[in-house]
């Protein structure tokens, strides 16, 4: 069975651009939960989404969004990019609201210039 | 809150080495206890779990033991490879649903010599 995919594993962008990040989770999995991770921050939780509804959102700024598709897929998008979203994203996925294991997608890594 | 308290790394052990990596936790209820590795240039692996006191994790010779007297969830093993070279993460989820938000610990880098 296919791992937890992200597209794409690198990017590059300038400030005050957006960014659209994607994630298929394992089949069958249908939730997706989005992380920061930055040297100086470490592991952040971004937002989590089950059956295209986010149930959890973390202490972000609003510039940082989400969604989920009918087929699972999710996609997070950061708008007006600032030189502090330079980030390792990872995306993970779980069978559904009641499972205890994440797992995780190699990331994207985004670098704000 | 929730939180995860980690041993400061670097740690560097020359192979065969024994490993440990504390970790200590605040939370309220009862949270399921995690340990992830991210090898360079990859994403998180969970390692193993625990998800009530007094239960053991254990997955390649790696153990960590759930402390609730103690709120300790430390990594353990026996002797070291190169191979194991990675960052190490303690989590925690929330009241045992892991579809809550993972609070992780800082990370501890492990470097194994020959």
């Amino acid at each position: 069975k296919a791992g937890v995919t992200q597209t794409p594993r690198y990017l590059i962008k300038t400030r005050g651009q957006q960014v659209t990040l994607s994630c298929s989770p394992i089949s069958g999995h249908r939730s997706v939960s989005w992380y920061q991770q930055t040297p100086g921050q470490g592991l952040q939780f971004l937002f989590e989404y089950f059956s295209e509804t986010q149930r959890n959102k973390g202490n972000f700024p609003g510039r940082f969004s989400g969604r989920q598709f009918s087929n699972s897929r999710s996609e997070m998008n950061v708008s007006t990019l600032e030189l502090g979203d330079s980030a390792l994203y990872l995306c993970a996925s779980t069978l559904g609201p009641i499972q205890e294991t994440q797992y995780f997608g190699p990331g994207t890594r985004l670098l704000v210039l | 809150g929730n939180s995860v308290t980690q041993m400061e790394g670097p740690v560097t052990l020359s192979e065969e080495a024994f490993l440990t990596i504390n970790c200590t936790y605040t939370a309220t209820g009862y949270p399921s206890l995690f340990w992830y590795v991210q090898y360079p240039g990859e994403g998180l692996q969970l390692l193993l779990k625990a998800t009530k006191a007094d239960d053991k994790g254990s997955n390649k010779g790696f153990e960590a033991t759930y402390r609730k007297e103690t709120t300790s969830f430390h990594l353990e093993k026996g002797s070291v490879q190169v191979s194991d070279s990675a960052v190490y993460f303690c989590a925690l989820s929330p009241l045992g649903v892991g579809n809550e938000k993972l609070t992780f610990g800082t990370g501890t880098r492990l470097t194994i010599i020959p």
